[in-house]
């Protein structure tokens, strides 16, 4: 059974850091591409960054970008979101997701973890 | 940014009812469109990917239809299962993008 665990997640004053960390099990996590999906409460659902199975290739909302960094551990079967410098309107439920060979789609989610940004 | 445009943003239906949700891109984006359903306080689930394939284990209610800018989201015979918010996702270039939501409540 696939499953991801998401932690990290916390209360951040404006211009703080926060990395959040993903833990893979149930499937060759090496093997796909992955991502981090974010939703802001009460809205709707925002693709953040992905990365390559072996992590040479990495994208980004424009958004986040010079402000978050994703990274990946195979060996360790584990995702990462370092975010700094963060933002009130980056409030949100922070997704891993496991995004397939090609990183199109979005096959299977954890639980979410809430970073919120606020004095 | 490729836009998507889901609509209608709710709606409200029957058990039994056939229900139809639409989602129009700003360009041309082939079939690389897929479509969640979610559930009040859980993670979105992948139903549908490449505009029509349905993901394994998904009811054949479900279907999806549409290619170009144009793409649609169909349950044939509503179940008490399905009343849930639904998002649709262009990976045709990125950023990756997806629809504001349908809401599907029960009338």
């Amino acid at each position: 059974e696939v499953q991801l665990v998401e932690s990290g997640g916390g209360l951040v004053q404006p211009g703080g850091s926060l990395r959040l960390s993903c833990a893979a099990s149930g499937f060759t996590f090496s093997s796909y591409w992955m991502s981090w999906v974010r939703q802001a409460p009460g809205k709707g659902l925002e693709w953040v960054a992905n990365i390559k199975q072996d992590g040479s290739e990495k994208y980004y909302v424009d958004s986040v970008k010079g402000r978050f960094t994703i990274s990946r551990d195979n060996a360790k079967n584990s995702l990462y979101l370092q975010m700094n410098s963060l933002r009130a309107e980056d409030t949100a439920v922070y997704y891993c997701v496991c995004s397939g060979y090609y990183g199109y789609y979005f096959d299977y989610w954890g639980q979410g973890t809430l970073v919120t940004v606020s004095s | 940014a490729i836009r998507i445009t889901q609509s209608p943003s709710s709606l409200s239906a029957s058990t039994g009812d056939r229900v139809t949700i639409t989602c129009r891109a700003s360009q041309g984006i082939s079939s690389y469109l897929a479509w969640y359903q979610q559930k009040p306080g859980k993670a979105p689930k992948l139903l549908i990917y490449a505009a029509s394939t349905l993901q394994s284990g998904v009811p054949s209610r479900f279907s999806g239809s549409g290619s170009g800018t144009d793409f649609t989201l169909t349950i044939s015979c509503l179940q008490s299962e399905d009343f849930a918010t639904y998002y649709c996702q262009q990976y045709y270039s990125y950023p990756w993008t997806f629809g504001q939501g349908t809401k599907v409540e029960i009338k």
